[in-house]
């Protein structure tokens, strides 16, 4: 069974306060990990995919990589927009999507 | 681009009344939709995958005849929960595959929340 597990549960940082968020996974014959930002009481928003271990992708101040095991989004001298619950989710041989259940993101001013 | 539309956002009724949710790709067609539920402060839990003019394939435990879903046409899907009681109260949100590819994003609306009281 395909697993995902993302840590911290909650994460408080000061603004400009940079810190990673960690997404482990065991899913069989990943296809593509995802990252998904949700604000309290909307639906996922697409943040980006990733394919293979070392692959890495940007958007100003998220950067998502990727190993064989984990998946780290990095967070660099972030505002308090970006407070916000991170998903991460995998897709493997099963062809279904499975989450993580998420961490919650608060940046301070 | 990739925008889901979900409607209702919020619905209250009675138990044992039926509720139609709508899930729409408003800018691309959706070859596959799937239905999530998610209880506060936990993920997201597919309940059922649907492909247009096909049934849809409903994960283990959700009970088909409860939660009737319905792909007409490649821009919407709909979740009907039949006879709802509290305990189906919860937030269910719907997303879009614009291939089909399980390596493609998901895009998702922005979800119902569903109380019966």
């Amino acid at each position: 069974e395909d697993q995902v597990t993302q840590s911290p549960e909650a994460l408080r940082l000061q603004e400009g306060e940079s810190s990673s968020l960690n997404c482990s996974y065991t899913v069989s014959g990943l296809r593509g990990l995802f990252w998904y930002r949700q604000d309290p009481g909307k639906g996922p928003e697409f943040l980006f995919t990733l394919y293979s271990a070392g692959e890495e992708k940007e958007k100003e101040r998220l950067k998502a990589t990727l190993t064989k095991k984990e998946s780290f989004l990095h967070i660099t001298a972030p505002k308090p927009e970006d407070s916000a619950t991170y998903l991460c989710a995998g897709t493997g041989s099963a062809r279904q999507l499975t989450f993580g259940s998420g961490t919650q993101l608060t940046v301070l001013p | 681009g990739a925008v889901v539309s979900q409607h209702p956002s919020w619905v209250i009724c009675k138990s044992g009344t039926s509720v139609k949710i709508e899930c729409r790709s408003l800018d691309f067609q959706a070859t596959t939709m799937f239905w999530y539920r998610q209880f506060p402060k936990q993920s997201l839990m597919l309940m059922a995958t649907s492909n247009e003019g096909s049934k849809a394939t409903y994960e283990q435990g959700v009970e088909k005849d409860k939660f009737l879903i319905n792909h007409a046409s490649l821009t919407l899907s709909t979740l009907t929960v039949t006879s709802a009681h509290p305990e189906d109260s919860s937030f269910y949100i719907c997303s879009a595959s614009q291939t089909g590819v399980s390596n493609q994003p998901q895009h998702f609306g922005d979800g119902t929340r569903l109380s019966i009281l």
